[in-house]
Parts: structure tokens; C-alpha cells; sequence
């Protein structure tokens, strides 16, 4: 079956460090992978989108890679920071349709302590 | 910056009525989109609609779901006869026209609470 798993777990980590979270997807071959980050109660922010063809995706403190024989994504921020706090979702587009019906990962919820 | 506006924030409704949840895309964006997200779960796809017409949906999006551009900036997800399991949080995204081979952010509401009696 398709699966789209992100660690469930929440992950604490110190300011200055480094998070990295992951998304692993099976029986799915996405042509990009979207990452959104996601407050309590609030709608889904996008942050990056990483292509097939692309290794890695970096923006400001934030840095996607995207391995398409490991079926499997990982975002970086480094020097975290209290505000980086949140839900991070990854997501795809199962069948590259173009219409852009995304299916996202259950979330992985980042703690950031001063 | 535009942003996607959801309207009501929290909507209570006792199960069988039906409800209209109202959205207002960003204005120069073409593709429009239904998700809900029951608590603690994750974000589903529910409907894409472009060219006013529906794109895709999921099995989630039965009969008892509809969606409608009722004019030139309202995007409407209609519920005939909700049920106990409606009860979530539905947003609403929108996305700028497709670029050739690649694919757009979605900018997503705040969503609408829809709590069922």
C-alpha cells in the first residue's frame, strides 16, 4: 500500500542546534516533495518544494534533500530557534497529475527549547 | 501579501443539517482546493477545481460533498446532510497557474472548525 511516514514522535531539541526530520514514502514516485510547516489550529505553510532531478534544496536556515532511491526526504533547520517550534509536515503529488492533489505525511511536531 | 480566507472560523451544526463553508482564494489564482483535517490526524485531500469545473477528488468526496465558484471570488464546500465524522478542520488552499513540468505552492486558509452535534 502507499504510504507516506513521518516520525510520529515529537522531536526536542536545544536552540543552536541542528532538527532534521524525515519522510520516507513507499509505492509512490513523486516527481517533487513539498515541505509545509503547520501551527496548532492554523492552516499549512509552504516552505520548499524539491524536485526529482534536484539533491538538495536550501533556503535561508532550512535545507531539503531528497533521495529518490531511499525514497526518502529529509529537512534540516540548523540554528533553531523557539520560533521554529511547530508541526512539520512533508507532502507529494501521488501521480504528478499537475493538479496538484497533495498527499500529505502525518506530521512531526519539533520543540525547540531555549 | 494576499492570503486565503476562510469564513465561518467555527461552525456548529447538528448532524443531518447541512452546512456551507465559504473561502476566498487569492485573486489572481486559478486552482482551487478542499482538505479537512480531523483532530490529531493528518491533512486529506478532498477536491481540486479548476476552470469551474472539479479535477479531482478523493473517496472521502462522496455525494453528500459539493464545492461551487458562485462568482468571481467566493469557493464554496457545501455538506447536504452532515454526520458525526464531518466534525474537523476544513481548509481551503488555492495555487497560481501550473508552470510547464513543475508545480506551485498551495496557500492555505486558516480553516473553518466544523464541530457536529
Amino acid at each position: 500500500s502507499q504510504k507516506i511516514e513521518q516520525n510520529s514522535e515529537a522531536l526536542n531539541i536545544q536552540e543552536g542546534k541542528t532538527a532534521t526530520l524525515t519522510c520516507n514514502y513507499t509505492n509512490y514516485s513523486p516527481a517533487y516533495l513539498q515541505w509545509y510547516r503547520q501551527d496548532p489550529g492554523r492552516g499549512p505553510v509552504f516552505l520548499l518544494l524539491i524536485r526529482e532531478n534536484e539533491k538538495e534544496k536550501r533556503k535561508e536556515r532550512l535545507k531539503v534533500t531528497f533521495d529518490t532511491t531511499l525514497k526518502q526526504s529529509l529537512f534540516h533547520i540548523t540554528a533553531s530557534q523557539p520560533a521554529d517550534s511547530a508541526t512539520y509536515l512533508c507532502a507529494l503529488d501521488p501521480w504528478n497529475t499537475g493538479f496538484q492533489k497533495l498527499v500529505f505525511g502525518t506530521g512531526t511536531r519539533l520543540l525547540v527549547s531555549p | 501579501e494576499p492570503e486565503v480566507t476562510q469564513t465561518p472560523s467555527h461552525q456548529v451544526t447538528q448532524m443531518g443539517q447541512e452546512v456551507i463553508l465559504r473561502c476566498v482564494p487569492i485573486s489572481n489564482h486559478l486552482y482551487f482546493y478542499w482538505y479537512r483535517q480531523i483532530l490529531g490526524q493528518k491533512v486529506e485531500f478532498l477536491v481540486s477545481f479548476y476552470n469551474n469545473e472539479i479535477s479531482e477528488k478523493s473517496e472521502i468526496f462522496d455525494d453528500q460533498f459539493s464545492v461551487e465558484r458562485p462568482d468571481g471570488s467566493n469557493f464554496t464546500l457545501k455538506i447536504r446532510s452532515t454526520k458525526l465524522e464531518d466534525s474537523a478542520m476544513y481548509f481551503c488552499a488555492s495555487s497560481e497557474a501550473l508552470l510547464a513540468g513543475g508545480n506551485n505552492e498551495q496557500f492555505f486558509g486558516p480553516g473553518t472548525r466544523l464541530t457536529v452535534l
